[in-house]
């Protein structure tokens, strides 16, 4: 079936260090699918971050960036210096364009020290 | 940027009994969709709604469930009647053509 599996929270890393949060996906009924990163800040909504729609582009938002590899069927979400302030928990996701539902990863708690 | 509202934040009812969870969506978007969150589990679809009708429901929604979004209201989800294994949170989304998705916070239901 269709799934997402991304790293096991939590995370922690200290401020100003980088991230990785590694996510792969299977999609066996969908046949082009497209990729998100969502990210929850504490008390806040579901927000989108990035998304790649097509295999071998590159997303980035907010310092945060992932390359859709369709070879490896991976999108991991990297960042270069990580702040305080990008404490949140992270999903990755893969979305059916014809059906539009979105399938979620578990979610990557990411704590960052000051 | 667009907000989606959900209300109540919260809710705890008995076993049995009838729930409706209210959603207010983005004003000019055109699909909706609920989404299911059992504690310590992943966000799991449970169905999505466009120009009135239901496109595609998972084998989550169960019988007991409905949606409906009367003249242009909130997007409501019911469940009656309610079992244990519904609480959860609740997210409801809604996109302007399709997988751009808006989330809401959620509802936590407490089924007792």
């Amino acid at each position: 079936g269709d799934s997402v599996t991304q790293t096991e929270g939590p995370v922690t890393v200290s401020e100003s260090e980088s991230l990785i949060i590694n996510c792969t996906y299977s999609a066996t009924s969908i046949a082009y699918p497209n990729l998100f990163w969502y990210v929850r800040y504490p008390g806040e909504g579901l927000q989108l971050l990035l998304k790649v729609i097509t295999a071998g582009q590159k997303g980035s938002s907010r310092g945060f960036e992932a390359t859709y590899n369709k070879e490896t069927t991976s999108f991991h979400l990297q960042k270069a210096s990580v702040q305080e302030s990008d404490s949140a928990v992270y999903y990755c996701a893969l979305g059916d364009t014809n059906a539009y539902k979105v399938i979620f990863g578990k979610g990557t708690h990411l704590h960052v020290l000051p | 940027g667009p907000k989606v509202l959900q209300i109540p934040s919260h809710q705890i009812i008995d076993m049995g009994q009838m729930v409706t969870l209210n959603c207010d969506p983005v004003s000019n978007h055109l699909y909706f969709y609920w989404y299911k969150q059992i504690l310590g589990q992943q966000m799991e679809f449970l169905v999505n709604f466009y120009n009135g009708k239901v496109m595609e429901k998972s084998k989550l929604f169960k019988d007991q469930f409905s949606v409906e979004r009367p003249d242009g209201s909130y997007f409501t989800l019911k469940i009656q009647p309610t079992a244990l294994e519904d609480s959860a949170v609740y997210f409801c989304a809604s996109s302007l053509r399709g997988y751009e998705q808006y989330f809401g916070p959620g509802t936590r239901l407490t089924v007792l």
